[in-house]
């Protein structure tokens, strides 16, 4: 079956310490992209991919860092510098900008 | 970016038909019209997109103003299972391949009593 696949879908993380987030699609879909979402919010975005090799910073970058080595994956990598990691991560995928996109089921990180 | 304004939220009764209204009025001639929906602890699912003409699938329809300012989300019958929060998001176009963004604002929730 077709779909995006993220993992883990909860990870527990010591506070200083780098984590990445795995995103893969096996859609074909040439633009990836990352989302935050705290309790009760809607989603920011993070960084986005539309082919690979090349990826553009969202709304809220800092402290997060991304790779597009390959089509299918687009991973996460949260660092220390990032002030408030614990959240809801989001993964999305689409073919073009005039078509839907789709999502994976999401990654929920808490650092303690 | 053009942003999008919904009602932060709106309740409906079960097997009913439900209008979710969005106001764009900033649209751009390129930008599309996408919705979707995010159930709790869950990852947006896309509904339905549009550019200028009304639009049906197995979903919902989409009712694009003839000035593109505004769109109205529309689920013929609602059951409990539309509950959930819906996001009306504009998708620009920068050109070329450039997909654009998908910018989320912060969406209607949807209750549905039976």
């Amino acid at each position: 079956d077709g779909g995006i696949t993220q993992s883990p879908k909860y990870l527990f993380r010591k506070e200083g310490q780098n984590v990445t987030l795995s995103c893969e699609q096996n859609l074909n879909h040439d633009a990836m992209y990352w989302y935050r979402q705290d309790p009760g919010q809607g989603l920011r975005l993070i960084y986005y991919s539309q082919i690979v090799n090349d990826f553009q910073k969202g709304d809220i970058a800092e402290g997060y860092s991304v790779s597009r080595e390959k089509k299918e994956s687009f991973p996460l990598t949260v660092t220390s510098a990032q002030k408030n990691p614990t959240a809801f991560y989001l993964c999305a995928s689409s073919i073009g900008h005039g078509s839907g996109a789709f999502f994976g089921q999401g990654t929920r990180l808490t650092v303690v | 970016d053009a942003k999008t304004t919904q009602p932060n939220s709106m309740e409906s009764n079960e097997e009913e038909p439900v209008h979710l209204p969005c106001n764009h009025s900033t649209i751009s001639g390129t930008d599309y019209i996408h919705w979707y929906r995010q159930l709790p602890s869950q990852g947006p699912e896309y509904v339905i997109h549009g550019l200028t003409s009304n639009v049906n699938n197995r979903m919902a329809s989409l009712a694009i103003a003839e000035d593109r300012k505004s769109s109205t989300l529309i689920l013929h019958r609602a059951t409990l299972r539309d509950a959930a929060v819906y996001y009306c998001i504009l998708r620009a176009y920068a050109g070329g391949t450039s997909y654009g963004k998908l910018t989320f604002g912060q969406g209607t929730i949807l209750t549905v009593h039976p």
